[in-house]
């Protein structure tokens, strides 16, 4: 089946700091997401990506749904103590099916 | 708005027994989906159903069976629980019926097998 790579695996960063984040696929997707997990919740979409090339903002944070289809970054700008979580990637075939990358765990050290 | 409500929260099982997971949604969604998490593995696709009256197998369906009972509910059963299926299970649900849907979970059910 497919595959999404995610990176990074996790990472630990200054309140204030931006951060960054991807993912990667061998396969196309018509469709990129990404969502954030809080400890002891269910996923939560964060930014829906529809157009190849495609640039979208939700507050503080920036997707881009890559010029090939197979790869979409994550951006959050200064970072601050609720930003912690797990960030999931997840590319959308036709039919609704989404492949989730393995996530990226956020800490915030404030 | 209460969206996908899934039960139990936590339930711990002996190894061999059955249980059903619930799961209703009150957005009129046509899809929904059953997903289990494990640690570094992120969420994979245990079974689905397009529309009521149909599911598919995702891409870790053995040991599970489904039911898509209505538009709203569609409930996940182990039969003979293994510590293998200690895991957190998602529900989720979308509108459906072509690309670009937003799906949205539940809260998560945790179970062990012990």
């Amino acid at each position: 089946g497919q595959q999404l790579n995610q990176s990074p695996q996790s990472m630990f960063i200054q309140e204030g700091e931006d951060v960054s984040m991807n993912c990667t696929s061998s396969s196309i997707f018509n469709t990129w997401l990404w969502y954030k997990q809080d400890p002891g919740e269910g996923p939560v979409l964060l930014i829906a990506l529809y157009k190849a090339g495609e640039l979208t903002s939700n507050g503080r944070l920036t997707a881009q749904f890559g010029i090939t289809r197979k790869d979409s970054f994550l951006n959050i700008s200064a970072s601050i103590p609720s930003d912690v979580g797990i960030y999931f990637c997840a590319g959308q075939e036709y039919g609704n099916k989404l492949v989730f990358g393995a996530g990226t765990i956020l800490r915030v050290k404030s | 708005n209460a969206g996908v409500t899934q039960t139990p929260k936590f339930q711990v099982l002996k190894t061999g027994q059955s249980m059903t997971l619930q799961c209703a949604q009150d957005m009129n969604h046509n899809s929904m989906y059953w997903y289990r998490q494990d640690p570094g593995m992120g969420l994979r696709l245990i079974y689905y159903s397009a529309s009521e009256g149909t599911t598919d197998k995702g891409e870790v369906p053995n040991g599970y069976n489904v039911s898509r009972l209505n538009k709203r509910e569609f409930s996940l059963r182990l039969e003979s629980a293994a510590p293998s299926q200690t895991s957190v299970y998602f529900c989720a649900s979308s509108e459906g019926g072509s690309s670009g849907n937003t799906i949205y979970f539940g809260e998560g059910s945790w179970l062990t097998v012990v």
